[in-house]
């Protein structure tokens, strides 16, 4: 198993280009998530799906948007780049088990906005 | 999702234990304790979790005080490989999606 990978792993876009992440999972797992990590901070939480066709707001939502038409993949896009967006992006999956689900996470898109 | 303080940083030697503390002082009676830790540019991975009683696996040993106020992650026989990021995060039974809170974590420094 591959569990969960991440492309691209590293990408300069010039603000306001568009980009789109793909992330996809092997585990068969119905929950996803795009988090973002800044320098020296913990993870925050992007946008989530909890099942194929169906996606949700996180923490940090604004300027992204998610699509996931699959249950392994779930696609995070950039519309237009802001400098703001520099940071490093970790997708992640898990099955529900309320309070001892275990998240699996990909090895992360660093994402330079210029 | 309740709160937890670590300690910022921390250092150990190599083949010494490693105790890291957690408080969650405001943790709910079906709130569960994880770790995760994050290696150098490299996605967290799952350490291990527990409701009450304290939890052994392959790669650490979890001691959660009797009132749950507060936990430690042991690491029985630090290695440079265990260098990383540690995280206690507390999730909910009932939580409806299992986003995963992060604070900043305890930086774990291990000395040759």
């Amino acid at each position: 198993n591959a569990g969960v990978t991440q492309t691209p792993k590293f990408r300069v876009l010039k603000t306001g280009q568009s980009m789109t992440l793909l992330c996809a999972q092997d585990m068969n797992h119905e929950y996803m998530y795009w988090y973002r990590q800044d320098p020296g901070m913990g993870l925050r939480l992007i946008h989530y799906s909890v099942g194929e066709g169906t996606t949700a707001k996180g923490e940090v939502p604004d300027g992204y948007n998610v699509s996931r038409l699959k249950k392994q993949n779930f696609l995070l896009g950039l519309e237009s780049a802001a400098p703001s967006q520099t940071s490093v992006y970790f997708c992640a999956s898990s099955r529900p088990r309320g309070g001892q689900e275990t998240q699996y996470f990909g090895p992360g898109t660093r994402l330079l906005v210029l | 999702d309740a709160k937890t303080t670590q300690p910022n940083s921390m250092e150990s030697n190599e083949e010494e234990p490693v105790h890291l503390p957690c408080n969650h002082s405001t943790i709910s009676g079906t709130d569960y304790i994880h770790w995760y830790r994050q290696l150098p540019s490299q996605g967290p991975e799952y350490v291990i979790h527990g409701l009450t009683s304290n939890v052994n696996n392959r790669m650490a040993s979890l001691a959660i005080a009797e009132d749950r106020k507060s936990s430690t992650l042991i690491l029985h026989r630090a290695t440079l490989r265990d260098a990383a990021v540690y995280y206690c995060i507390l999730r909910n039974y009932g939580g409806s999606q299992g986003n995963l809170i992060f604070g900043k974590g305890t930086k774990l420094s291990v000395k040759p």
